[in-house]
């Protein structure tokens, strides 16, 4: 039961580098998310995604991209990382149907610092 | 947009000590859930609730969703130390494709 998987768990990048989290689910849910949670903060949107090539922008899209070309997988890339987006990345999944809204599983989360 | 208000923001208890926490919005949800995070990990679903006045129960757990739509509370009865950790709630308008809303979470910590 794979559930939500995310690569890589932990990574420091330089100011200036670009990276790319992975995030694959295999319970073919049809939304997906990508959440920030900075030090004894809550959780922050970053980007979601109804479906395959579809996304939207959530509270804090600045600074990431998206795409979203299969069900099973949704990447969030860094093009120009900066200090502000040391963080821990949560990408979560769920499954919305006429009864059932918000349950979300998560990822173990991508714990990225910036120097 | 939506906002929810978490409280306490963290708590200090004795093992064996019930807890309560709530989440208050000015905006009505059709949905509330309680999510807890263990230290590094991801958040994971502990109760969902999906009507007005609705009282459910997991284990230990109890949470009701208000009968107003704005507000929703999460008990905790006989607290043991793994019950250590964060605990989110979330609120979900039915339209659209809106996402849901996150409280900042309450921080319970139990001393043995």
């Amino acid at each position: 039961n794979a559930g939500v998987t995310q690569t890589p768990k932990f990574r420091i990048l330089k100011i200036g580098q670009s990276m790319t989290l992975q995030c694959t689910q295999d319970m073919n849910h049809n939304y997906m998310y990508w959440y920030r949670q900075d030090p004894g903060m809550g959780l922050k949107l970053i980007y979601y995604s109804v479906g395959a090539g579809i996304t939207d922008k959530g509270e804090v899209p600045n600074g990431y991209n998206v795409s979203r070309s299969t069900t099973e997988d949704f990447p969030l890339r860094l093009e120009l990382a900066a200090p502000s987006q040391t963080s821990v990345y949560f990408c979560a999944s769920s499954l919305l149907t006429p009864t059932v809204y918000g349950e979300l599983f998560f990822g173990e989360g991508s714990r990225l610092t910036v120097l | 947009g939506q906002q929810l208000n978490q409280s306490p923001q963290s708590m200090f208890i004795q093992e064996g000590e019930d807890v309560s926490m709530n989440c208050t919005s000015s905006s009505i949800f059709n949905t509330w859930l309680w999510y807890k995070q263990d230290p590094g990990e991801g958040p994971v679903l502990l109760i969902a609730l999906y009507k007005a006045g609705e009282l459910t129960s997991n284990g230990r757990l109890t949470a009701q969703f208000g009968i107003t739509r704005k507000d929703s509370f999460l008990n905790i009865s006989a607290s043991i130390p793994s019950d250590v950790g964060i605990y989110f709630c979330a609120g979900q308008i039915h339209s659209g494709n809106t996402p849901l809303v996150f409280g900042k979470g309450t921080r319970l910590s139990v001393i043995a």
